[in-house]
Parts: C-alpha cells; structure tokens; sequence
C-alpha cells in the first residue's frame, strides 16, 4: 500500500484563520480525496482532488470554505478558510488506485486533528 | 434512509467468542465492499474487501456479502482485546467514492 504522509498533525487556530493541510504520497496514485471526521462521527466526504482541475465538491461543501490544489498525481492541499469552531474535526487525505496496481483500496493518511478557538 | 448504515453499538463480547458487525446499504449498483479498523485516535485501517456474493476469510476475519439483501458483515473470530475499536463499513457508490457508515464500537472482554 501507499505511504501517505500528512501534515500538520494537529494544530489549534484562532477563528477566521486559515489552515493549509499537505498530503504527499510516495507513488503516484489516481484518486486523491479529503474526508472530515467530526468528534464521535464517521467520515464523509469534502471532495475528490483532480490532478491538473479543480476538485470535484460533495453536497455542503464549497471552494470558497476548502480550496483544493493537487499539482500532480502524489500531492494535495487542503485549506480550510475563516475557520469556526464548527470546523473543529479530523481532516483525513486518502487515496486510491496506485499507478501500475490492480486495486481500488481506499487508503489513508494520519489525518490532522484541527481544533478552532 | 442513509445509504450506509451500521449499528452504533456497543457490542460488547468476551475475549475468545465471535464477534459479528453488520452493515447495509441502499445502492443496489454498489459492487465493492470495504471493512475498516479505527482505534481511538487513529485513522482508518483497511482489513478486510469483498466484492463477490459469499464468505472472504482472512485469518480471524470473514467478510460476507449478500447483493440482494444488499448486506456486508464481518466476523471476527477467537476475539482479542485488542480487536476493541470502531469498525467501519465502506461502499463504493457511483463514480468510485465510498460512502462509510457511522460505525459499530466493539468491546473485547477479557
């Protein structure tokens, strides 16, 4: 399986910041997504990151609030933009299809544990 | 009605016995099913993929899959402590993303 590495970790921001989330994979991968996971909740869906285009958004989410950049096929960004507390959550990258790989496994990274003042 | 849904539990068993997780879903066209591991304050690990009508055993692990019922389950055999976690049932939708479920917690007694 791939090797996601995610950072920050963790970090506590002041409401109306905003916070960058890198994800880098060491193979190249198809698929690159972000999922939200909020305290005691299961992970949905923020968005699929296209290599070269803009991210595909899922129902609730917008640009303006997560812009998502992905250069190339082992590297996305996540930004989360004038944060609330609302936004407090786990933010996990995760990928899928392995260039050369026959699987379709959903992977993930170590996720970022974001905590809004 | 959500597209996964999962028992929250807990379910709570003693060390040895079987443990069984159940998971449906709404999607009659969903053809992958994924079972996956998270410990508190982990991400989510991949243990167990089933595609096929039928039982997928790995090691302590069985995954059964039944499409018209459209239900996915997970054993787990001669259970450990540390097997206590959130197990999460994904299935792939249309367009290659998958939908989890809310998660079933699960108690290991010893």
């Amino acid at each position: 399986s791939a090797v996601i590495s995610q950072k920050p970790s963790r970090d506590i921001c002041q409401r109306g910041t905003s916070l960058t989330i890198q994800c880098q994979v060491d193979s190249q991968v198809t698929m690159m997504f972000w999922y939200r996971q909020q305290p005691g909740q299961s992970l949905t869906l923020i968005a699929t990151a296209n290599q070269g285009s803009e991210a595909t958004y899922e129902s609730g989410f917008v640009i303006d609030k997560f812009p998502i950049s992905r250069p190339n096929l082992t590297f996305s960004t996540l930004t989360v933009s004038n944060m609330s507390p609302e936004d407090s959550s786990i933010y996990l990258c995760s990928v899928r299809g392995q260039i050369g790989a026959t699987n379709e496994k959903l992977f993930f990274g170590s996720g970022t544990q974001l905590s809004v003042l | 009605q959500k597209e996964v849904e999962q028992n929250s539990g807990p379910l709570s068993v003693p060390e040895g016995a079987i443990a069984s997780l159940n998971c449906t879903y709404s999607d009659r066209v969903s053809q992958s099913f994924f079972w996956y591991r998270q410990y508190s304050g982990k991400s989510p690990e991949l243990i167990m993929s089933i595609y096929s009508n039928g039982d997928k055993e790995d090691g302590r692990f069985t995954a059964q899959l039944n499409k018209a019922s459209q239900y996915v389950s997970l054993l787990i055999r001669d259970s450990q402590p540390s097997d206590s976690a959130t197990y999460l049932c994904a299935v792939n939708t249309n367009g290659n993303k998958l939908v989890f479920g809310a998660g079933t917690i699960l108690r290991v007694k010893s």
